[in-house]
């Protein structure tokens, strides 16, 4: 079945430091990748997405995500974390073969300490 | 910039009690979502609306739930006799078109507490 996993629960980093939050996806095909900000009381906001092409995308707020489709990862960073990035981070996959619908990962719920 | 708008913020009931979750969709667009998430779970799909029926639907989406369009406008999800288990964050999404290169937009969330 076709399925998203965010490896880490709780991550924790220093403002200023870099962050990546993983995601691994298992469908037949490449699916659609995206990355979702939930900021607490709030609903889900787009970062950024891929669909095909270049396998570095730029996203919203600085962030950025590489596609790699050798590890069947797509994994999100940012070079300088801010203490308003933290958050809950899901990333989520769409295939038009597998349904109209997103399937999401667990989430990595980001600290920032100052 | 148009938003997926939902209501109420919070909702409160009683096990057993309907309930009627609404969402107002972005306006020019063609599919509907519902998806919730329970506290500390993921986000789960319950159920995707097209041309006024059910596109496709999850295994949670019992006999229990309903979904409706009852005006050009609004988009209510509907469950009959709330469960303890139906506690949870229940999220409208509206898309332009059918192919995954349309971004979901989301509303804020309904919480729904079922006492």
């Amino acid at each position: 079945a076709q399925s998203v996993t965010q490896p880490d629960i709780h991550i924790t980093v220093s403002e200023g430091a870099s962050l990546e939050l993983r995601c691994n996806y298992s469908y037949g095909a490449t699916p659609y990748l995206f990355w979702y900000v939930q900021s607490p009381g709030q609903g889900l906001q787009l970062l950024l997405k891929y669909f095909s092409g270049d396998t570095l995308v730029q996203g919203i707020k600085g962030f950025e995500a590489e596609f790699k489709r050798s590890q069947s990862s797509f994994n999100l960073r940012k070079p300088s974390v801010h203490w308003s990035d933290a958050a809950e981070y899901f990333c989520a996959a769409y295939d038009n073969n597998a349904g109209n619908m997103l399937t999401f990962g667990g989430g990595t719920r980001l600290m920032v300490k100052p | 910039e148009p938003e997926v708008t939902q209501t109420p913020s919070h909702q409160v009931t009683q096990m057993g009690q309907e309930v009627i979750l609404r969402c107002v969709p972005i306006s020019n667009h063609l599919y509907f979502y519902w998806y919730r998430q329970i506290l500390g779970q993921k986000v789960e799909f319950l159920v995707s609306f097209y041309n006024n029926e059910i596109s496709e639907k999850s295994e949670i989406f019992d006999d229990q739930f309903s979904v409706e369009r009852p005006d050009g406008s609004n988009f209510t999800l509907k469950i009959r006799s709330t469960k303890l288990e139906d506690s949870a964050m229940y999220f409208c999404a509206s898309v332009r078109g059918t192919s995954g290169t349309y971004e979901q937009y989301f509303g804020p969330g309904t919480r729904l507490t079922v006492t």
